[in-house]
């Protein structure tokens, strides 16, 4: 089914290890986001991208980065992994004007960082 | 979010009886979205509200937006267990945020059998 895809579904890392997160969108959307789910904290937008090689900060961007190289993929990198990011990662991609539908989400990446 | 409060964070219901969610902005809302996040899976879009006082209804969910749309509820009728979940309010503050919709911090529905 068409949709947005996050690889790996679970992860575990120890404190100082990296990794990227995978998203992948096949409803050919322009923008294209990565939130942060805490406890009672809600979604927290990390990295944003409104186009093929464009991205931009959103509110918590420290200790990661992201790149969108090709239209349809967004990747998440954990240069050094602390165990404050220990959460539940959603990709989301919208079309440039996301009405009426707003976003399609992934299933989420869930990360513990020991 | 500050700028999204949503309320009750919690909410225990027996299977049967009705409830409301509501979402409250600090400022005007272009747009205002509910999605529903079951546990280990990703939001599932609901409903979109645009206009001052706005509604609209999906099986046995209704969503209303305020006239003066900063407020949003989100009401549940004879609640069945099917309905648990997070649900969440996602609010479009158009140009000031850019593209991004500002997320409220959620509301736990649990559904009594």
């Amino acid at each position: 089914n068409a949709g947005v895809t996050q690889t790996p579904k679970f992860r575990v890392l120890k404190t100082g290890q990296s990794m990227t997160l995978l998203c992948a969108q096949d409803m050919n959307h322009e923008y294209m986001y990565w939130y942060r789910q805490d406890p009672g904290m809600g979604l927290r937008l990390i990295h944003y991208s409104v186009g093929e090689g464009t991205t931009a900060k959103g509110e918590v961007p420290d200790g990661y980065n992201v790149s969108r190289l090709k239209k349809q993929n967004f990747l998440l990198g954990l240069e050094s992994a602390a165990p404050s990011q220990t959460s539940v990662y959603f990709c989301a991609s919208s079309l440039r004007h996301r009405r009426p539908y707003g976003y399609t989400f992934g299933s989420g990446t869930r990360l513990t960082v020991v | 979010s500050q700028e999204l409060e949503q309320s009750p964070q919690s909410l225990i219901v027996q299977e049967g009886k009705n409830l409301t969610i509501n979402c409250t902005s600090s400022k005007t809302l272009y747009g205002l979205y509910w999605y529903k996040q079951k546990y280990g899976e990703g939001l599932i879009f609901l409903m979109m509200l645009q206009k001052g006082g706005e509604e609209k209804s999906h099986e046995k969910i209704t969503a209303k937006l305020d006239e003066k749309k900063q407020q949003s509820s989100l009401h549940i009728t004879a609640s069945q267990p099917s309905h648990a979940g997070i649900y969440l309010c996602g609010a479009d503050f158009s140009q000031e945020y850019g593209n991004k919709l500002v997320f409220g911090a959620g509301t736990i529905l649990r559904v009594k059998s």
